[in-house]
């Protein structure tokens, strides 16, 4: 089965600065990433999708790359904003087949006025 | 609609108690999955079900078993629930494996005495 790892339980930043998230995985190169936000006491809401053939995406500030060879996407907010904190989950499929998405540990981001 | 919906919302039970946590969606998703989600530890899938009759495991089933008689509804039963069972449950659903998002409940927070 696939492992994920997010490469940092916190981040602290500035508003208006970017934030830059880390989603690395091993195993067999998945068929997509989903990146999903939740915020304390709320079940994950999805946020981006990224197929294997694309190597980026955007969604008004949110931009994603996805790197099949390193085997890494990352997670990028730009101009950030106080109500962007929250933890960000990088989700990926289970098995080859999709049937369910296994998560990493998340990254918890602070944005400060 | 009212999306995913989970009940209860919290839920106190003794060593060795039985329970079921209910899980029922309205947008006629065939993809179904629990999770677990303790701190440090993220998210992790218990059990998914692709469809009405089937069902399997995920990185952490013992200890729960799952049913999927309808579309709609996924429960989740503790057949002896045990103080290293005390964790909020999510569950989600999705309409397929190939990167549709998938629609979390507002979880379920289970205390085991």
């Amino acid at each position: 089965s696939q492992k994920i790892e997010q490469n940092s339980e916190a981040l602290n930043i500035q508003e208006g600065k970017t934030a830059t998230l880390t989603c690395n995985y091993t195993n067999y190169s998945p068929a997509y990433l989903q990146w999903y936000r939740q915020d304390p006491g709320r079940g994950p809401v999805f946020l981006l999708l990224i197929r294997e053939n694309e190597k980026e995406k955007r969604k008004e500030r949110l931009k994603v790359t996805f790197d099949t060879t390193l085997k890494q996407s990352l997670f990028h907010i730009t101009a950030s904003q106080p109500a962007d904190s929250a933890t960000y989950l990088c989700a990926l499929p289970f098995n080859q087949a999709g049937t369910a998405l296994i998560f990493g540990k998340g990254t918890t981001l602070s944005v400060s006025s | 609609n009212a999306g995913v919906t989970q009940t209860p919302k919290f839920q106190v039970l003794k060593t060795g108690q039985s329970m079921t946590l209910q899980c029922a969606q309205d947008m006629n998703h065939e993809y179904m999955s629990w999770y677990r989600q303790d701190p440090g530890m993220g998210l992790r899938l218990i059990h998914y079900s692709v469809g009405a009759g089937i069902t399997d495991q995920g990185e952490v089933p013992n200890g729960y078993n799952v049913s999927r008689s309808t579309t709609e509804d996924f429960p989740l039963r503790l057949l002896s629930a045990a103080p290293s069972q005390t964790s909020v449950y999510f569950c989600a659903s999705s309409y397929d494996g190939a990167g549709t998002e998938a629609f979390f409940g507002q979880g379920t927070r289970l205390t085991v005495v």
